[in-house]
């Protein structure tokens, strides 16, 4: 069974500052990892995506996020916070076979401060 | 390109009764993904559809359901509604292509009383 674990439910930073959201998964399979961004009363938008080429992906908004199959982890980050950063972020795993069956995290609420 | 439309977006519905919510996939796909989403909690799966046929189906009670129609589009359905079914009922498509993302509509917020 695959599952993931956000370590974290908040994360506050000031504007500028490093961002770390960390994500352990969990999977017997090689997984296909993601990461999706929920700001108040909007869906999911998806920030980037492993899907088992470069362990260092790129997203959108200056996010990236590095796999590590030694560490099972699938941390993001962003070099420096923006006070439009703050929103819900999710990390989500899937078998290979079947990426519209996510298994999300409980989610890490990001606060901006000025 | 229009994105994932869902309607309503807000219903309040009573214990006990039916309710039915919409979805419009993004042109082109033809795969239909249903999620829920409790208030603090991340989305769990509920149903996925492709070319009108169930493909999976998560850890949910019969009064669940959906369907899809011939344009794609798709309905899920809930019976005899319980207050702990109250959440954010996402709706999600893709190609169905292995490593495409799942693309999401802003979902149908659900209050049960």
């Amino acid at each position: 069974a695959q599952s993931v674990t956000q370590l974290g439910s908040h994360v506050s930073v000031s504007e500028g500052a490093l961002v770390l959201l960390r994500c352990n998964y969990s999977s017997s399979v090689p997984p296909y990892l993601f990461w999706y961004v929920q700001y108040p009363n909007q869906g999911l938008q998806l920030l980037l995506k492993y899907t088992s080429a470069a362990t260092l992906v790129k997203g959108i908004n200056g996010f990236e996020a590095e796999f590590k199959k030694s560490e099972t982890s699938f941390h993001l980050t962003k070099p420096s916070a923006h006070m439009s950063d703050a929103a819900e972020y999710f990390c989500a795993v899937s078998p290979p076979g079947n990426t519209d069956k996510l298994i999300f995290g409980t989610g890490t609420r990001l606060q901006v401060f000025p | 390109d229009a994105g994932v439309t869902q309607s309503p977006t807000h219903l309040i519905k009573t214990r006990g009764q039916h309710v039915t919510l919409r979805c419009s996939p993004i042109s082109g796909h033809k795969s239909v993904s249903w999620y829920q989403q409790v208030l603090g909690q991340g989305p769990q799966f509920i149903f996925q559809y492709y070319e009108k046929e169930e493909r999976g189906r998560g850890n949910f009670p019969d009064r669940f359901s959906a369907r899809q129609f011939p344009n794609y589009s798709s309905e899920l359905n809930v019976n005899a509604l319980l207050l702990g079914d109250s959440a954010l009922y996402l709706c999600a498509s893709s190609p169905y292509n292995p490593g495409s993302p799942l693309h999401f509509g802003n979902g149908t917020r659900l209050t049960v009383t």
